[in-house]
């Protein structure tokens, strides 16, 4: 069974920085390019970040552009995104989901989110 | 970036009844359309890609539809568990972008 577990959410203030992780089991997680979409608090879905199986090929959202970092380890079956320069609207459920093999923003498995809440 | 417009924004339906929603692109998209269902502090499940193509595991009263701009979601026989909000996303171009989502309630 596929499984994404999101963690590191909490209160950060303005201008802080966050590292969220996901920790990805039943499936050989070095053969799928993954992604990170995020959800204001009552908002609808945007996508935030994606990487490849090797790492080889990132994108970033504008609005984070410069500013989130996305990386991986494969040996650990992990995705992280280290935030800087947290602005209050980057409040939000953070989510990593998959991609499946050939895909880029085709999203097919969801973690449960972790919450990062920026404020002073 | 591509504008993904869901109509309506929110709908009252009965246990039974038959649901359509529509997403519309901006501009062309061919097939890559996927849709989602999400209910309240859970992550956003797959339920539709490529447009028609179901997901392992979603039962077949989710049909998807359409090609070009213009796409459609339809529910057969809406059970109290499809009480939920769906969203379209196109996937064709770089960024990824989502509908504004359409709210499924209780009438």
């Amino acid at each position: 069974e596929v499984q994404l577990v999101e963690s590191g959410g909490g209160l950060v203030q303005p201008g802080g920085s966050l590292r969220l992780s996901c920790a990805a089991s039943g499936f050989t997680f070095s053969s799928y390019s993954m992604n990170w979409v995020r959800q204001a608090p009552g908002k609808g879905l945007e996508w935030v970040s994606y990487i490849s199986s090797s790492s080889s090929t990132i994108y970033y959202a504008d609005s984070v552009k410069g500013r989130f970092t996305i990386s991986r380890d494969n040996a650990k079956n992990s995705l992280y995104l280290q935030m800087n320069s947290l602005r209050d609207e980057d409040t939000a459920v953070y989510y990593c989901a998959r991609v499946p093999r050939g895909s880029y923003f085709n999203f097919d498995y969801w973690g449960q989110g972790t919450l990062v809440t920026v404020s002073s | 970036d591509i504008q993904m417009t869901q109509s309506p924004s929110s709908l009252s339906a009965s246990v039974g009844d038959r649901v359509t929603i529509t997403c519309r692109a901006s501009q062309g998209i061919s097939n890559y359309l996927a849709w989602f269902q999400q209910k309240p502090g859970k992550a956003p499940k797959s339920l539709i890609y490529a447009a028609s193509s179901l997901q392992s595991g979603v039962p077949s009263k989710f049909s998807g539809s359409g090609s070009g701009t213009d796409f459609t979601l339809t529910i057969s026989s809406l059970q109290p568990e499809d009480f939920a909000t769906y969203y379209c996303q196109q996937y064709n171009s770089y960024p990824p972008t989502f509908g504004g989502g359409t709210k499924v309630e209780i009438k």
